[in-house]
């Protein structure tokens, strides 16, 4: 049992570039989530899924593009990488929604630099 | 709005002595979830407890303490006999509960720092 898997573990992209940002969890989870951390703040949350097929914006998504197609796998793109998404950026899941009774689970985190 | 507020930015203590990170939130809603997670230097997160508003009830859990008190709006997390290991960020987070959906905010973090 692996709980939530991202990749990379770091990355460095050039302005205009694209990435995708992988996450998988074996959890069964319905429900993921897509989360930056910058410096001395809080997580942001990016966008989330309540599952398969069905995605929504968080409070910061622009830039950002994300998928379910499975329960498992929640892709987070990058299209047009700027300066302002160097930051770190955590997947996380969970069995119930956040507003729930079950915690999150989260990766181990994505460290991205744009320059 | 919802927010929560983690005044401490920083701490140092001295090993052995005990801590308590500060947590005030606000929210219009009766019924939320408070959470404290606890990022070490390795970078993961990781959960450390969860307290509805319906339970007012203090936990303890070895080392670690919480103190949920509504009338403040604060619940605040102690550390007894600090350890090296217990060094990190820690995030205090509210839920507000909207049906299955809900938006966990969280606080900036108290950096932990626990000296030998």
């Amino acid at each position: 049992n692996a709980g939530v898997t991202q990749t990379p573990k770091f990355r460095i992209l050039k302005i205009g570039q694209s990435m995708t940002l992988q996450c998988t969890q074996d959890m069964n989870h319905n429900y993921m989530y897509w989360y930056r951390q910058d410096p001395g703040m809080g997580l942001k949350l990016i966008y989330y899924s309540v599952g398969a097929g069905i995605t929504d914006k968080g409070e910061v998504p622009n830039g950002y593009n994300v998928s379910r197609s499975t329960t498992e796998d929640f892709p987070l793109r990058l299209e047009l990488a700027a300066p302002s998404q160097t930051s770190v950026y955590f997947c996380a899941s969970s069995y119930s929604g956040q507003g729930g009774n079950s915690p999150l689970h989260f990766g181990n985190g994505t460290r991205l630099t744009v320059t | 709005a919802q927010k929560v507020t983690q005044a401490q930015t920083e701490i140092s203590v001295v090993e052995k002595e005990d801590v308590t990170l500060d947590c005030v939130y606000e929210t219009r809603d009766t019924t939320y979830y408070l959470f404290w997670y606890k990022q070490p230097p390795s970078g993961e997160l990781v959960f450390l407890i969860r307290r509805n508003s319906f339970d007012e009830q203090n936990e303890i859990s070895g080392r670690y303490s919480w103190n949920f008190q509504k009338s403040t709006s604060s619940f605040n997390f102690t550390i007894t006999a600090s350890q090296v290991v217990d060094s990190a960020v820690y995030f205090c987070a509210l839920s507000e509960i909207r049906g299955s959906q809900g938006n966990l905010i969280f606080g900036k973090g108290t950096k932990l720092s626990v000296k030998p």
